[in-house]
């Protein structure tokens, strides 16, 4: 197993170009989500979405987007990316243990994007 | 709302120390509670979990939290630690309703853990 897997790894940008960041997970999860990290703010969540062909707003949603591909993916999307963006970005992904009742996430190895 | 507060952002230990990470939290109601760390350059892996029974739970690397319902606590103890352990840790929470974010954490903003030789 492989866990949750995320591409790229780096990436560095100029104001207003898009990107897209990938994330698959092979656990059979429901659940996925993306964070960011800045240094002294902890983790934030973005966007998460709790099942397959749903998706819902985090805490700090402006200047993204998400696709739930399929069970295994779910993607983010910076349309016009911009400085504030610059950020290490996180997929995690959890299931239901019983009756709605979730475990712990596993997260990925995160993307380190730089925007200049 | 709920929120997880760390209260040390940095904690400086000489190896073979002991150390306490201190993590409140506030809620109207039953929690759920973690505790990840993140090594260097890498995602976050889980250390520990409190979801029901003993309000003591251990990791396997010798930390344990205990979960405080007065105080609404979970700190981070171990008894001696190791260079190895140097790392940030995060408390997390989760909150026991079932509506519409289902299974999604708050973390706290992180603790940075230097063990010293």
């Amino acid at each position: 197993n492989a866990g949750v897997t995320q591409t790229p790894k780096f990436q560095v940008l100029k104001t207003g170009q898009s990107m897209t960041l990938q994330c698959a997970q092979d656990m059979n999860h429901n659940s996925m989500y993306w964070y960011r990290q800045d240094p002294g703010m902890g983790l934030r969540l973005i966007y998460y979405s709790a099942s397959e062909g749903t998706t819902d707003k985090g805490e700090v949603p402006n200047g993204y987007n998400v696709s739930r591909l399929n069970k295994r993916e779910f993607s983010l999307r910076l349309e016009s990316a911009a400085p504030s963006q610059t950020s290490v970005y996180f997929c995690a992904s959890s299931e239901a243990i019983r009756g709605g009742i979730y475990n712990e996430q596993f997260f990925g190895p995160g993307t380190r994007l730089t925007v200049l | 709302a709920q929120s997880v507060t760390q209260l040390d952002s940095q904690v400086p230990v000489f190896e073979e120390a002991p150390v306490e990470l201190r993590c409140n939290y506030s809620s109207s109601v039953s929690v759920y509670l973690f505790w990840y760390v993140q090594y260097p350059n890498q995602g976050l892996q889980l250390l520990l979990k409190y979801l029901s029974g003993s309000t003591l739970v251990e990791s396997i690397n010798g930390f344990e939290a205990e979960f405080n319902k007065s105080q609404t606590s979970f700190h981070l103890r171990k008894p001696s630690v190791h260079i190895s352990d140097t790392a940030e840790y995060f408390c997390a929470v989760r909150t026991m309703n079932y509506g519409g974010s289902q299974g999604n954490l708050i973390f706290g903003k992180g603790t940075k853990l230097s063990v010293k030789p």
